[in-house]
């Protein structure tokens, strides 16, 4: 299984809505990481989890909320969000960080993203 | 800091054409260089890559050297094929960097007609 499997794959909410997005991977993964991408623009790094950890933080507003609950799940709970935050929202993992967090030169494995729109 | 400059886009070509994507970086240190692809309505996936001075790439017939003294990571493929139509990131990971895995360039669109 070399999947990062992402739910929902759309998601339409209004600004006072509370939803969260979800992400999982089985390939024993100790890595795993939200982005964000507007359209026609590169995936901008939000958070990294490194054994469980939030180890980055990319000076995201707290209506962003990240769990890892165990190795194999990542979520990203949504609350009071903007329409500016409509976007695709990607979680990708990889095998490793160092135990200080740092970065490694693994592959990244991307999910297919969830699709999302605030009104 | 670091960062990634790649030609801009969009790139229309037709099929059985040669291609070449332009990527250069600015980084400190000795980065990993990385090429994605991302297909309408889907997430990233890895091309190919290199970590080090004069490392060839290649994975689809895609190909990539990683040259230093350049400080160039161009990607090319000799014949492209309609199934090739995607956006393609060129990134640089800095392994001793806290800041985060990836550095993508902008994307560039690549549209292959029969």
């Amino acid at each position: 299984d070399t999947e990062v499997t992402q739910t929902p794959k759309h998601l339409v909410m209004g600004m006072t809505n509370k939803k969260s997005l979800k992400c999982e991977q089985h390939m024993g993964h100790r890595a795993m990481y939200w982005y964000k991408q507007k359209a026609k623009k590169p995936p901008e790094l939000m958070f990294v989890y490194s054994y469980e950890k939030l180890s980055i933080n990319e000076s995201v507003p707290s209506r962003f909320s990240p769990e890892c609950p165990n190795s194999s799940l990542l979520n990203l709970h949504l609350h009071a969000l903007q329409p500016e935050d409509s976007a695709l929202y990607l979680c990708a993992s990889s095998r490793r960080r160092t135990n200080t967090g740092e970065a490694t030169n693994e592959k990244l494995f991307f999910g297919s993203g969830t699709q999302l729109s605030v009104l | 800091g670091n960062s990634v400059t790649q030609m801009e886009g969009p790139v229309t070509l037709s099929e059985e054409a040669f291609l070449t994507i332009n990527c250069t970086y600015t980084a400190t240190g000795y980065p990993s260089l990385f090429w994605y692809v991302q297909y309408p309505g889907e997430g990233l996936q890895l091309l190919l890559k290199a970590t080090k001075a004069d490392d060839k790439g290649s994975n689809k017939g895609f190909e990539a050297t990683y040259r230093k003294e350049t400080t160039s990571f161009h990607l090319e493929k000799g014949s492209v094929q309609v199934s090739d139509s995607a956006v393609y990131f060129c990134a640089l990971s800095d392994p001793w960097r806290s800041q985060g895995n990836l550095i993508f360039g902008k994307g560039t669109k690549l549209s292959v007609k029969p």
